[in-house]
């Protein structure tokens, strides 16, 4: 089993609609989990980060984390045809040395169609 | 606006040349980058962690003597692709902590990526 699980889509809604995203993950000692949007050819772009259970919401975004399922979710309300992209989840763990290391999932394609 | 800036974007080259791509924090000091290779509809997996005034920090499988790392500076970091072959194509990202969040659990900003073409 991969320490990080997403279903790599692709994922088509219209324009307005509630997007869902969704990662699982094996590792207890993941302690931050992000999501970052990745346009083609470009490098990810930092969307959400927390490190509790619970929701946090930005705009349109909204993350959530339950620790006792570990299982995360970005929700996009309002979803716009610039949100087209791949959304990659993150989590790190404490690897020593005053360093946290990054796992990704695969990503998960977007495309909002307008 | 960028905070990690990455150069150059994008290299074609023929087999057999060495390829150096240059990692800068624009705006903060970093003294741990990391160096990511993505290939396509894959996600990124870390080859090395690069170390202001150290020697870098490579994933297993990694070679060193093939993907050299300097970090020269607290800005700086550069990947080195040695003698470039064909399977050594792929989408090379760096990234860098961000600043605002305390102690090392910090979320990674990351450059826009060099895609390399080796010919």
């Amino acid at each position: 089993q991969k320490e990080v699980e997403q279903d790599p889509g692709p994922l088509s809604v219209p324009e307005g609609a509630i997007v869902s995203l969704n990662c699982t993950y094996s590792n207890s000692a993941f302690q931050y989990f992000m999501w970052y949007r990745q346009y083609s050819r470009k490098g990810p772009e930092l969307l959400m980060y927390t490190y509790s259970s619970g929701n946090k919401e930005d705009g349109r975004f909204t993350a959530q984390v339950d620790k006792s399922s570990k299982y995360i979710s970005l929700f996009i309300r309002d979803s716009q045809p610039s949100d087209s992209a791949t959304y990659l989840c993150a989590m790190s763990a404490y690897s020593g040395a005053g360093s946290y290391q990054l796992t990704f999932g695969k990503g998960t394609k977007l495309s909002v169609i307008p | 606006g960028a905070v990690v800036s990455q150069h150059p974007s994008w290299v074609i080259c023929k087999s057999g040349t060495s390829v150096k791509i240059e990692c800068r924090s624009l705006d903060f000091q970093a003294t741990t980058m990391f160096w990511y290779r993505q290939f396509p509809k894959q996600s990124l997996m870390l080859m090395a962690t690069s170390n202001e005034g150290s020697k870098a920090t490579y994933e297993q499988g990694v070679e060193k003597d093939k993907f050299l790392i300097n970090h020269a500076s607290l800005t700086l970091s550069t990947l080195t692709v040695t003698s470039a072959h064909p399977e050594d194509s792929s989408f090379y990202i760096c990234s860098a902590p961000a600043r605002g969040v305390g102690g090392g659990n910090q979320p990674q900003h990351f450059g826009d990526g060099t895609r390399l073409s080796i010919l």
